[in-house]
């Protein structure tokens, strides 16, 4: 039973914000959302989390909706090498859940 | 701090060998996950350690495989009796108490023929 619904895949054009959606309708008060990339051939890479309210790093903005039912992540200018599977998770934290459940995630191609 | 450093990069072995794979986490972490990734799919969770503790292990994890931490640090999964179903590639993650971010590595690429 899938906790996140992410589309399967999305293009932006290079230089552009790439906006992923992900709809989590489910989640529990405790539970945290998750965003990892995975570049071809590479291992998961951590983008950023959250709980309730919106963040930002050096990587990406994340939005969370006020009923926390969905988020979107941002990446502001996107790059070729941008280009990778999109994960969102939600679990609680890793402290208690002791792992992430990944899903089949968003395929990100950056377009030239 | 080098990584998370997985050994070998890439396995090929014969169905019914014993394949060994080593995980070498970032030096302070103290939590280190298996998670095996077929194609197409994410990642799916094997096991958890925190230090030399085994503390949680997925039904996935059948009695053909097993992982220890002997000391804390480095970790190893090993497949006995290997099939063709186990071809996939294995990931280590390593964390520490307190910090939310998981830290791959680029993981073990087994096939079995």
């Amino acid at each position: 039973d899938a906790k996140t619904t992410q589309p399967t895949s999305m293009d932006c054009a290079e230089g552009r914000a790439a906006n992923l959606p992900c709809n989590h309708s489910t989640i529990s008060g405790n539970e945290y959302v998750y965003w990892y990339r995975q570049i071809h051939s590479q291992g998961p890479q951590y983008i950023i989390h959250g709980l309730k309210n919106n963040e930002t790093n050096e990587m990406a903005s994340l939005i969370i909706t006020e009923d926390r039912k969905s988020s979107t992540l941002i990446l502001p200018h996107a790059t070729l090498r941008d280009t990778a599977v999109y994960y969102c998770i939600v679990s609680p934290a890793l402290g208690s859940a002791r792992q992430l459940t990944f899903g089949s995630g968003t395929q990100l191609t950056v377009l030239p | 701090d080098t990584g998370v450093s997985q050994d070998p990069r890439h396995k090929i072995t014969k169905r019914g060998q014993n394949v060994t794979f080593r995980c070498d986490p970032i030096s302070e972490h103290n939590r280190l996950y298996w998670y095996r990734q077929t194609l197409g799919q994410g990642p799916e969770f094997l096991t958890y350690f925190q230090n030399e503790a085994q503390l949680e292990k997925s039904r996935l994890l059948s009695d053909r495989f097993s992982a220890e931490r002997p000391k804390g640090s480095f970790s190893t999964l090993e497949i006995q009796r290997t099939e063709q179903g186990d071809s996939a590639m294995y990931l280590c993650a390593s964390s520490s108490t307190g910090d939310e971010k998981l830290f791959f590595g680029s993981g073990t690429q087994l096939s079995v023929l």
